[in-house]
């Protein structure tokens, strides 16, 4: 069964400052995608950034990017310059057959 | 913006009466789904429809069913609610871009049973 599993419920982050939060995954696919959705206390869920698995070239969008290690099953998610915007929790996910399972989120603080 | 609303956003009921939620979405959109999110579980799929009257179960389905009629709704049912499944409940569609499915998440649907 394809697993996903955020092992960090909360992390803090300094305005400015970079902050990573982890994210692996378990399957026996091989291609596949992943992705980092944002959800503010809004609730709405906002994809942040994806990945597909046979692409080598982490993926980058602005201020984020991922770090993807097909092998090792980890799909980490970089945010640069932290802005106060950025808090929020965020989720990774994992594509199997267009559904989508979520791992249990991490809850990122930005600090002025 | 995917065109995806959802009612009532808020309901307080009591344990065992029926309660539904409606999805609604403007775009035609083949894949809708229904997850509910609680502390410590992030979103957790309960049912998925891949078209009128074709629906499948998810990772937690028990307790739940889901009709589609038409292709614009999908509809949640709680056939006797129970105080497990207070909850936030997320619609989404699927639209495929660039090759890939990208989920769009409607704005969620707080229900508290009492």
């Amino acid at each position: 069964a394809q697993t996903v599993t955020q092992s960090q419920p909360e992390m803090s982050v300094q305005e400015a400052e970079t902050v990573t939060l982890s994210c692996t995954y378990d399957t026996s696919e091989s291609d596949y995608y992943l992705f980092w959705y944002k959800q503010p206390p809004s609730r709405q869920m906002i994809l942040v950034i994806r990945q597909e698995a046979y692409k080598q070239q982490n993926a980058t969008e602005n201020r984020f990017s991922v770090n993807f290690q097909k092998a090792a099953k980890s799909f980490s998610l970089k945010i640069s310059d932290s802005q106060l915007g950025d808090a929020a929790m965020y989720f990774c996910a994992y594509d199997v057959a267009n559904k989508l399972i979520f791992g249990t989120g991490t809850l990122l603080a930005v600090q002025p | 913006d995917a065109g995806i609303t959802q009612s009532p956003r808020h309901k307080v009921t009591e344990t065992g009466t029926p309660v539904t939620l409606r999805c609604h979405q403007t775009e035609n959109h083949r894949y809708m789904y229904w997850y509910r999110q609680d502390p410590g579980h992030g979103l957790r799929l309960i049912h998925y429809s891949y078209g009128v009257k074709d629906t499948d179960k998810g990772e937690v389905s028990d307790g739940y069913s889901v009709s589609r009629s038409k292709t614009e709704d999908f509809l949640l049912t709680l056939e006797s609610a129970t105080s497990s499944q207070t909850s936030v409940y997320f619609c989404a569609i699927s639209e495929t871009l660039g090759g890939y499915n990208e989920q769009f998440f409607g704005p969620g649907t707080r229900l508290t049973v009492l």
